[in-house]
């Protein structure tokens, strides 16, 4: 089945490490995004990739990096500059042009 | 600038009842709408689309009515269920990206 995978599912963070999301899709999708959601709010896009090898920032892309080396991946490291990380980031996907986005189901990442 | 919004951040309807979830966008020139479901824990889910060149479109129980003249934008489920309870997002077509609205939570009660 096609689809987006995120993992991990749960991630744990001390203050001051870096932590690297993993978003993998097989839908053949050209864009992959990046979007963080705090507690009964709504998304707030981090960074997104239109083809490989280029992204451009979201609206809060401070405190975090991503690369896009190969079309089905599209990591996101949350810095130990982002002062506040504990949220839950949802990756998505898909065609270029006016299509939908398809989601991951969510890595929920919290500062311990 | 472009955004998108909501009417009501929750609603609360009783199951058979028929619901709707409202939304305003600002970018007259938007030309395509969808309609998210979140379940709390999980991503989004995709519910239905609409291109500006429609006004109606219909699902399994669900309708999008789009009223470009006052940008406007409405989500209807029929028979509103108990596995309708959610969290409900608009978005818009922003050029290179959807620009998502702030959501609306249903609660269904018997």
């Amino acid at each position: 089945d096609g689809g987006i995978t995120q993992s991990p599912k749960y991630l744990f963070r001390k203050e001051g490490q870096n932590v690297t999301l993993s978003c993998e899709q097989n839908l053949n999708h050209d864009a992959m995004y990046w979007y963080r959601q705090d507690p009964g709010q709504g998304l707030r896009l981090i960074y997104y990739s239109q083809i490989v090898n280029d992204f451009q920032k979201g609206d809060i892309a401070e405190g975090y990096s991503v690369s896009r080396e190969k079309k089905e991946s599209f990591p996101l490291t949350v810095t130990s500059a982002q002062k506040n990380p504990t949220a839950f980031y949802l990756c998505a996907s898909s065609w270029a042009g006016l299509y939908g986005y398809t989601f991951g189901s969510g890595t929920r990442l919290t500062v311990v | 600038g472009e955004s998108v919004g909501l009417h009501l951040p929750t609603l609360s309807v009783q199951e058979g009842d028929n619901s709707i979830i409202n939304c305003a966008y600002s970018n007259s020139a938007s030309d395509y709408f969808i309609w998210y479901k979140q379940e709390s824990g999980k991503g989004p889910q995709f519910i239905i689309d609409i291109r500006s060149n429609m006004d109606k479109r219909q699902g399994q129980r669900v309708t999008v009515l789009l009223n470009k003249t006052v940008k406007h934008l409405s989500l209807q489920i029929a028979a509103t269920q108990p596995g309708d309870s959610a969290v409900y997002f608009c978005a818009e077509n922003g050029g290179d990206k959807l620009i998502f609205g702030t959501g609306t939570r249903l609660q269904v009660f018997p």
